[in-house]
């Protein structure tokens, strides 16, 4: 069975501060990805990698970033956290199969206070 | 407009009723459409996957796809209390190889009511 592991369920950060969300998949996935959660705008792409230190930009990656130096691990970094990144983040992978689906953590709730 | 709408809800219904979750979208290059299922505090796990239009069921889900009028359905017949959950609407344009980007509805949120 696939499993997606987010380090943190709850974390609390203050404005300013660089903030690592850590996501490790078990599957050999080529492919991973970090989502955003919020009421009212369900899930929104911020970065996905389709390979060892490949990235590319989703809808919204304004203010984040990452780096996927392992295939297991995609690493999604606040470079300054704002108020407005309070949210819960979703990683996800998923393999390269036609009908391989997304396979998703438990999120990461992140305040920034 | 967004490239999806899906009706947040909540939906409340009794035990064994039947459920219709719905969402259309503008994009008409969509052509692979999923149902996600949201427990609480828990991530998304893919319920049903359809390719193109038609009906695909398993068990006591249903999921419909009307391309014409840009229309996807999921149906849950003899609901139960473990039912309830976020259901989310996806749906991408190109095969699911490689980082293909799926675009989301909101989620509903749906409670079946013992």
């Amino acid at each position: 069975d696939v499993k997606v592991t987010q380090s943190s369920r709850y974390l609390v950060k203050r404005t300013g501060e660089k903030v690592f969300l850590e996501c490790v998949q078990d599957m050999d996935h080529e492919n991973m990805f970090w989502y955003r959660q919020d009421p009212g705008l369900g899930l929104r792409l911020i970065y996905f990698s389709y390979d060892v230190k490949m990235k590319e930009k989703g809808d919204i990656p304004e203010g984040y970033s990452v780096s996927r130096e392992k295939k297991e691990r995609f690493s999604l970094i606040l470079e300054s956290a704002s108020t407005n990144q309070t949210s819960m983040y979703l990683c996800a992978s998923r393999g390269t199969g036609r009908v391989s689906p997304l396979h998703f953590g438990n999120g990461t709730r992140l305040t920034v206070t | 407009q967004k490239e999806v709408e899906q009706d947040p809800g909540p939906l409340s219904v009794p035990e064994g009723a039947i459920v219709s979750l719905n969402c259309t979208y503008s994009n008409s290059a969509f052509q692979y459409f999923m149902w996600y299922r949201q427990y609480s505090r828990k991530g998304p796990e893919l319920l049903m996957y359809t390719y193109s239009s038609g009906n695909k069921e398993d068990g006591r889900f249903t999921a419909q796809v009307d391309k014409s009028s840009k229309y996807i359905s999921l149906f849950i017949r003899d609901s139960q209390p473990s039912d309830s959950a976020t259901y989310l609407c996806a749906m991408s344009s190109g095969t699911f190889q490689g980082a293909q980007k799926l675009v989301f509805g909101q989620g509903t949120r749906l409670t079946i009511n013992p």
